[in-house]
């Protein structure tokens, strides 16, 4: 099974429409991330959290919201969708060990706003 | 500033033939990690390599190899004998040390040619 999952894995929605994404994550990892991918931006840091009761914007959170119901659990919320928001978003989780600092991706949602 | 330039957009090269796709990036902390991560056209992102800032020791791994250069700022991946399945957007990534949070180049696409 995989270490990062996140779901839905594709979603189409309407203009106005709250939606949900989750993540979950078996690595133990204290970190979670979420980002989008733009075609020719990268990927973009919307919130970050490191342990349940640590959340931060990232560097663009407006138009998202987020919640860690757990160490394991990362939800991403659009309160009200909009076609700028159309993208692929990825879950991370970040783990270190002694010195080092790797972030591991789920497999990304693909959001279609209309 | 912090920041990580591909600027590669797209290269294409035709299977067998070596590639190199560059990364520079800028920072004023001392301390920092690198990373490589690469988007097969199935969408997730795949770690490659972190390198830290001050082990400047070029590393091989099968076809692949990182050249890191810290008076440059530079941090080039090269694939030797390209294969098709190499075809993928490839990221760079930077991380200072402790911030826990990644700065993502703009990513080069590589289309290997049979």
């Amino acid at each position: 099974d995989a270490d990062v999952t996140q779901t839905p894995r594709n979603r189409i929605t309407k203009t106005g429409k709250r939606i949900m994404l989750e993540c979950s994550q078996t690595k133990g990892h204290d970190r979670m991330y979420w980002y989008r991918q733009d075609p020719g931006l990268g990927l973009r840091l919307i919130y970050y959290s490191f342990d349940v009761k640590d959340i931060n914007k990232g560097e663009i959170s407006d138009g998202y919201s987020v919640s860690r119901q757990a160490q394991a659990k990362f939800s991403l919320s659009l309160e009200s969708a909009i076609p700028n928001q159309t993208a692929l978003y990825f879950c991370a989780t970040g783990g270190s060990l002694g010195w080092e600092e790797t972030q591991y991706f789920g497999p990304g949602t693909r959001l279609l706003v209309l | 500033a912090q920041k990580v330039t591909q600027a590669q957009t797209e290269i294409s090269v035709v299977e067998k033939e070596d590639v190199t796709l560059d990364c520079v990036y800028e920072t004023r902390d001392t301390t920092y990690y690198l990373f490589w991560y690469k988007q097969p056209p199935s969408g997730e992102l795949v770690f490659l390599i972190r390198r830290n800032s001050f082990d400047e020791q070029n590393e091989i791994s099968g076809r692949y190899s990182w050249n890191f250069q810290k008076s440059t700022s530079s941090f080039n991946f090269t694939i030797t004998a390209s294969q098709v399945v190499d075809s993928a957007v490839y990221f760079c990534a930077l991380s200072p040390l402790g911030t826990y949070k990644y700065i993502f180049g703009t990513g080069t696409r590589l289309k290997v040619l049979a």
